[in-house]
């Protein structure tokens, strides 16, 4: 149980073109989503935490204009690259608290992101 | 802010050979600390987590140990196995609610056979 699908796992784009990641919670409610971007061999860095029905929370740094986020209904969480660029090539994961008995963290599957 | 250091950043093992990550962590608040698993191109699993009312938990050939006096948790893994090779996170949060989770920075877990 407890499963974020995340979608698309891969996508490359032109640069200037948005792109939407997507984070469904299929078997639970996800209140909150955690947006996350890694380098190659690097950590996770939290870029916002979503929240049904409210504007997200970016962290220091991150242009809330470029990366937008949706969190349109319990189930759907929403990334948008806008007017991308070569820099923005990354693999972004979203990442959605359980507050069930486990009461952890489960992960999307990721999207890599290319940009040319 | 909570802060995870995570230690080694690579190892390397030979197949069989025991592994051990260790993490510490700065918040005595947090009570919650998750082990997640990393393969090439997909996102973390969780592997196995502990809490703070418990010193030690065990999965078949992975363990986790905490010393919350010393602030400080460590992942075991015995018998590796080739497909054991990924990256490995640790994590502190406290629970309940949607607290967000400090991760350590990894390590990259190489079993030879």
């Amino acid at each position: 149980g407890a499963v974020v699908s995340q979608h698309p796992s891969r996508v490359i784009c032109k640069s200037g073109t948005s792109v939407k990641i997507e984070c469904r919670s299929l078997d639970f409610q996800a209140t909150t989503m955690f947006w996350y971007r890694q380098f190659p061999k690097k950590s996770l860095m939290l870029m916002a935490t979503s929240n049904e029905g409210s504007k997200a929370t970016y962290e220091q740094g991150v242009e809330k204009d470029k990366f937008l986020i949706n969190h349109a209904s319990l189930t759907l969480s929403t990334l948008t690259v806008t007017s991308a660029h070569p820099e923005d090539s990354s693999f972004y994961i979203c990442s959605a608290p359980i507050v069930q008995a486990i009461d952890g963290y489960t992960f999307g599957s990721g999207t890599r992101l290319t940009v040319v | 802010g909570e802060n995870v250091e995570q230690h080694p950043s690579t190892l390397s093992v030979q197949e069989g050979d025991s592994a051990v990550i260790k993490c510490t962590y700065s918040d005595s608040a947090s009570n919650y600390f998750p082990w997640y698993k990393q393969e090439l191109g997909k996102g973390p699993q969780l592997i196995i987590d502990i809490r703070s009312n418990v010193g030690e938990k065990k999965d078949q050939r992975i363990a986790v140990t905490l010393n919350k006096t010393a602030k400080h948790f460590s992942l075991h893994i015995t018998e590796t196995q080739p497909e054991d090779s990924a990256v490995y996170f640790c994590a502190a949060s406290k629970t309940g609610g949607s607290y967000i989770p400090t991760f350590g920075r990894g390590t990259s877990l190489i079993v030879h056979p």
